[in-house]
């Protein structure tokens, strides 16, 4: 168990609908950070929240989005849903400050994402 | 911009034989940290070891080891004396770039 939580574990919603998927950090963790892992693109980055900031973008879309509350859990929001996001999304977790290249960052159990 | 290169899509390894897992990288960072993770059948992402630019020996957790050749961009996870658990995917990744994953099958 590493410490960092997600739910709900499993999603299954029709291609049009929003959802928010839910992530709590390691305790003491201020860096969040969100991946998509699909068949077809392996996994991505998508977005890193620092303490409540947003501090980096990868290939994130823009009918996706995602905040940090000041309790450091962190909601991902996806909108307009198509059959192409159905993936397993997760959430992870780091201590220190994003800059730092040595920072481990610690996988939550993911949220698996189907959109029919 | 970093990029992770893992060219093996699948190993197999004989319980209780070792395992090299590929993986070159590319970056401009003077500074890095190369970091393993294993990823079951049942989808948990599972931190492995990490190693650093500026380290001095090569990182071991347990039965993993890294084999970090700076000059080549190489930073190949050799797992020793394999068990049946160890069969899942294998990720390198640096900076939050994954490679494609290396997945491993363990032979009774």
């Amino acid at each position: 168990d590493s410490g960092v939580t997600q739910t709900p574990k499993h999603l299954i919603t029709a291609t049009g609908q929003r959802v928010t998927l839910r992530c709590s950090p390691r305790s003491g963790d201020l860096s969040v950070y969100w991946y998509q892992q699909s068949l077809d693109q392996g996994l991505q980055f998508l977005i890193q929240y620092y303490n409540g900031e947003e501090r980096a973008k990868g290939n994130i879309l823009e009918r996706f989005s995602a905040q940090q509350f000041p309790d450091l859990h962190s909601e991902l929001n996806l909108s307009s849903l198509e059959l192409g996001d159905s993936a397993l999304y997760f959430c992870a977790s780091s201590p220190r400050s994003p800059l730092s290249p040595t920072d481990t960052q610690y996988f939550g159990p993911g949220t698996r994402l189907t959109v029919l | 911009a970093q990029k992770i290169t893992q060219t093996q899509p699948g190993m197999f390894v004989q319980e209780k034989e070792a395992v090299t897992l590929d993986c070159t990288y590319d970056t401009s960072d003077p500074s890095y940290g190369l970091f393993w993770y294993k990823q079951p059948s049942s989808g948990e992402m599972i931190f492995l070891i990490y190693q650093g630019s500026y380290d001095q020996q090569n990182a071991t957790e347990g039965r993993y080891s890294l084999n970090f050749q700076k000059a080549r961009k190489s930073a190949n996870l050799v797992i020793s004396a394999s068990q049946l658990g160890d069969s899942a995917m294998y990720f390198c990744a640096m900076r939050g770039y994954f490679g494609t994953g290396t997945s491993l099958t363990v032979i009774p």
